[in-house]
C-alpha cells in the first residue's frame, strides 16, 4: 500500500530534550515536506525536500531541522524543543514537477513539549 | 494576507442536508486547486483536483467547481452523512513553484 509514514503517533517531551520524528514513504516520490498544524492557523511548511540531500526552509522553519540521506526517508529534528513548538505534525510526500500531483500525508504525530 | 481564504469557517449541518463551501484564492499564475479532507487528528486525504481548463469535477457526494477567473471555488457536499464531520481544506499550486498555499479549512459538522 501506498503511505507515507510517521512515528511516533503521540510523545511527550521535555523542554531541551531532543527529538527526532522519523518520516518514511514507498512510493518513491521526489519532494518531502513538512507541516505544523495549529487551531486557527491551518498547515504551515517547516522544511521541504525536492530531493535526496537537497532540502529547504518552508514558513516556519525556526527550531527545526531536517535531513535527506535517502529518498525514502525525512527526519524532522527538534534539537531543543520549547512549549512553542507543541503541535501537530505532518510529513507528506509527492512527485516533483508541473503535474497536478497531490499529497500523500502521513497520519500526523501529536507533540506535547513541557 | 493568506493566498487562500476560505468561508464558512464552521458550519453544523442536519444529515441528509446539503452544503456548499467556499474557497477564493489569490495565487497567481493558477496550476491547480485541490480539496482535502482532514478527519480529526488525521492526515489531510485529497478528494478532488481541478487544473486551469476544468469547471467542475465529482468524487461520489462531492462535488468541485472552479471559476479560474474570478478565482473562486466551491466544494458541495450532497445528502450530507456523519461521516462527512471533518474539516475540508483548499489548497492552491502556482504555476513553476513548488510551494503550495493552503486554506485554514471548512470545519464541517453533521448531526443527526
Amino acid at each position: 500500500e501506498a503511505q507515507v509514514t510517521q512515528n511516533p503517533r503521540y510523545l511527550i517531551t521535555v523542554t531541551g530534550k531532543k527529538l527526532t520524528v522519523t518520516c518514511s514513504q514507498n512510493m518513491n516520490h521526489e519532494y518531502m515536506s513538512w507541516y505544523r498544524q495549529d487551531p486557527g492557523l491551518g498547515l504551515r511548511q517547516i522544511y521541504y525536500s525536492m530531493n535526496v540531500e537537497v532540502t529547504d526552509k518552508g514558513d516556519v522553519p525556526e527550531g527545526y531541522k531536517v535531513s535527506r540521506k535517502e529518498k525514502r526517508n525525512f527526519p524532522l529534528i527538534l534539537e531543543s524543543p520549547s512549549p512553542n513548538q507543541t503541535s501537530l505534525y505532518f510529513c507528506a510526500s509527492r512527485p516533483l514537477g508541473q503535474g497536478a500531483y497531490g499529497y500523500t500525508f502521513g497520519s500526523g504525530t501529536r507533540l506535547t513539549v513541557v | 494576507k493568506n493566498q487562500v481564504e476560505q468561508s464558512p469557517q464552521s458550519l453544523i449541518i442536519l444529515e441528509g442536508k446539503n452544503c456548499t463551501l467556499q474557497c477564493n484564492y489569490t495565487v497567481s499564475p493558477f496550476s491547480n486547486l485541490r480539496w482535502y479532507k482532514q478527519d480529526t487528528g488525521r492526515g489531510p486525504v485529497s478528494l478532488t483536483i481541478m487544473t486551469f481548463s476544468e469547471n467542475t469535477k465529482s468524487n461520489g457526494r462531492y462535488t468541485a467547481t472552479l471559476d479560474a477567473d474570478t478565482k473562486q471555488s466551491s466544494l458541495h457536499i450532497t445528502a450530507s452523512q456523519l461521516s462527512d464531520s471533518a474539516s475540508y481544506i483548499c489548497v492552491v499550486r502556482a504555476y513553476g513553484n513548488n510551494r503550495l498555499a493552503f486554506g485554514k479549512g471548512n470545519q464541517v459538522v453533521v448531526i443527526p
